[in-house]
């Protein structure tokens, strides 16, 4: 089955704690990318990878780091969070980006900083 | 400044009427629009789909429309399903290498038996 997957789906952890939320998808797509859900902000982008080894920032890169050394994975990791990074995480991958390409996503993850 | 807009959080309908989901663009150079519907739990998941070559796109009860001079679009839903009780979000991108999709806040929808 054509998928994407996060882990872990809920996360609770204490600032400073450096975490890492796994993605990896199995449609052999160029393009993945991290966003961010929060009430009243809609889904904002973090960053985004066109291919392997190439990253780059979205809207809103404070405070993570992305990877991306093979084609499946794309992990996302929050070197010290702090409480304003608890939101819910949403992985994404597609073939390369443009025209009616859609995006495919993951279940998502709920972090939660205290 | 927000490129995508979706200027009602929430909307109500009654199951077997039309549920209409505006969205609002600024950017010119978008030339393609998404909808993603995502339910509590999960992530969201691809609607529907318009170019800016066309003004209409069908699927079922979902109907898409473009006013491209009103950098306008709305996306129907007819007849309207307890089912379909769900955010939706909006979503635009440009043409060429401008890949990246902009997603509006969404809005929630609320079906009622």
């Amino acid at each position: 089955e054509a998928q994407v997957t996060q882990n872990p789906r809920y996360l609770i952890t204490v600032t400073g704690k450096k975490l890492t939320v796994t993605c990896s998808q199995n449609m052999n797509h160029e393009y993945m990318s991290w966003y961010r859900q929060d009430p009243g902000l809609g889904l904002r982008q973090i960053y985004y990878s066109m291919n392997v080894e190439v990253t780059d920032k979205g809207d809103v890169p404070e405070g993570y780091k992305v990877s991306r050394k093979e084609k499946r994975n794309f992990p996302l990791i929050l070197e010290s969070p702090s409480p304003n990074q608890t939101s819910l995480y949403f992985c994404a991958s597609s073939p390369i980006p443009g025209g009616l390409t859609e995006a495919f996503f993951g279940q998502g993850t709920r972090l939660t900083v205290v | 400044d927000q490129q995508v807009k979706q200027n009602s959080p929430s909307l109500s309908v009654q199951e077997g009427r039309i549920s209409i989901l505006n969205c609002d663009y600024t950017n010119s150079m978008f030339d393609y629009f998404l909808w993603y519907k995502k339910y509590p739990a999960e992530g969201p998941t691809f609607l529907i789909s318009i170019s800016s070559i066309k003004d209409k796109n069908e699927d079922g009860r979902f109907t898409v429309f473009l006013n491209k001079s009103a950098k306008h679009l709305s996306l129907h839903i007819v007849p309207s399903q307890p089912g379909d009780s769900a955010v939706y979000f909006c979503a635009a991108r440009g043409g060429g290498s401008q890949g990246n999709l902009i997603f509006g806040k969404g809005t929630k929808l609320s079906v009622k038996p």
